[in-house]
């Protein structure tokens, strides 16, 4: 079966620039996540849905990141005005409610 | 908030060996650890987990185990191979309205032929 699907693979940008990163979670997984790995890091939290309830954006680190999820669904990650500094891979995880997460191969945003 | 620290950074044993992956937790509410294996490009894979009612478990070559006391929980792999080879993230997480792990900042096992 499909598992979780990230667009696009890699993105180069440059500064000041907005970009939008797209995720599919495995069909029927209420939960959903967004992580950042830069280089030589762990995995930071960045957002969280689940189901119906309000997101948790505490991970998020300014109001220049956000993260929808329509229909449940698809979530998209949004940067604006990008900084060298939000250079790294951001990876989208999707579960069923409390569990193994399931991680997409991730969107490497580079920005020049 | 939770804090997960792991230990080492980076591991390199030659094939046949042992490697053991140690990780320590803040929050003593954490009740499920986790670890998975990310090989290069890809994303992360749960590869084995542990909850807090029992304090070892073991999936052929890879065991955990947990001392709650300590809030330390460690992954053990036998009899490496090469394609061990790959960055391993330990992670804790508690019930509650959310649930949300937070990982370890990873350990880069290098097995040599």
């Amino acid at each position: 079966g499909a598992g979780v699907s990230q667009s696009p693979s890699n993105k180069v940008t440059e500064k000041g620039k907005d970009v939008e990163l797209r995720c599919d979670p495995i069909s029927g997984h209420t939960a959903l996540y967004w992580y950042r790995q830069s280089l030589g890091q762990g995995l930071e939290f960045l957002i969280y849905f689940q189901g119906n309830s309000a997101p948790d954006k505490s991970g998020l680190p300014s109001d220049r990141f956000s993260a929808e999820r329509t229909g449940g669904s698809v979530s998209t990650l949004t940067i604006q005005r990008t900084q060298q500094e939000d250079s790294a891979v951001y990876l989208c995880a999707s579960s069923l409610d409390v569990g193994e997460l399931f991680f997409g191969e991730g969107s490497r945003l580079t920005v020049l | 908030g939770e804090n997960v620290e792991q230990h080492p950074s980076t591991l390199s044993v030659q094939e046949g060996d042992s490697a053991v992956i140690k990780c320590t937790y803040s929050d003593s509410a954490s009740n499920y650890f986790p670890w998975y294996k990310q090989e290069l490009g890809k994303g992360p894979q749960l590869i084995i987990d542990i909850r807090s009612n029992v304090g070892e478990k073991k999936d052929q070559r890879i065991a955990v185990t947990l001392n709650k006391t300590a809030k330390h929980f460690s992954l053990h792999i036998t009899e490496t191979q090469p394609e061990d080879s790959a960055v391993y993230f330990c992670a804790a997480s508690k019930p509650g309205g959310s649930y949300i792990p937070t990982f370890g900042r990873g350990t880069s096992l290098i097995v040599h032929p």
